[in-house]
């Protein structure tokens, strides 16, 4: 069974701060692997997605990790700022033919950055 | 440039009534179209996707239905709305020839509580 899950389930850090999110999945054939971003009453925005060869994939502030031998990703947020608040969800994405690729999607991880 | 809508918003409805949400996307021809339901605190749940006009897959069995009259209009049914349909309800689209790098694209969602 695919499966996706996300730690930590909830955060919060002061803003300026570092942090990372953790994303460990069993979902195969792997194809891709997207972190989004979920602002609270909105739909999911794409930040990075990364391919089996990818390791690695930076959009400004947002850095994702990506593991293919042990299934892990990571998104490490950097200076956050208090727009960083938000749920981040992982996405992973089974390589089936045709008009659908299966995909799963982890549960969240809801950051909260204070002043 | 691309674009998607849903309407209403959030709509607050009373057991046992009807349920229409719908969502059109602008800019693309022939997307892939989904309908999700993100309960509180719950995971995306893919409840429709749809290759073409007309054709429609269920992932999971429910009171909801979908139908694609056209290209580019997608909408989420139900006869009958139970208390547990509450929740944030999604539509996204993909490109048609993405790759295995696709990305979906979500609408701003509908919020619905069934009382």
């Amino acid at each position: 069974k695919n499966q996706v899950e996300q730690s930590p389930q909830s955060l919060i850090i002061l803003e300026g701060k570092n942090c990372t999110l953790q994303c460990n999945y069993t979902v195969s054939p792997f194809s891709n692997l997207r972190w989004y971003k979920q602002d609270t009453g909105r739909g999911p925005v794409s930040l990075t997605i990364m391919t089996f060869s990818e390791n690695t994939k930076s959009n400004g502030r947002y850095t994702a990790t990506l593991d293919a031998d042990t299934k892990q990703s990571s998104l490490h947020i950097t200076a956050s700022q208090l727009s960083d608040s938000a749920s981040y969800i992982c996405v992973v994405s089974a390589g089936i033919s045709g008009g659908y690729q299966k995909v799963t999607f982890g549960t969240g991880t809801k950051l909260q950055v204070i002043p | 440039s691309q674009t998607i809508h849903q309407w209403p918003a959030t709509l607050v409805q009373p057991v046992g009534s009807p349920l229409s949400l719908e969502c059109t996307v602008e800019g693309t021809s022939n997307p892939n179209l989904y309908w999700y339901r993100q309960a509180a605190g719950r995971g995306l749940q893919l409840l429709f996707y749809s290759v073409g006009i007309g054709q429609i897959s269920s992932e999971v069995p429910q009171n909801l239905s979908a139908s694609r009259p056209q290209d580019r209009q997608f909408i989420l049914s139900s006869k009958k709305l139970l208390l547990s349909d509450s929740g944030f309800y999604l539509c996204a689209w993909r490109p048609l020839l993405a790759g295995n790098t696709d990305t979906q694209y979500f609408g701003p969602g509908t919020r619905l509580t069934v009382l």
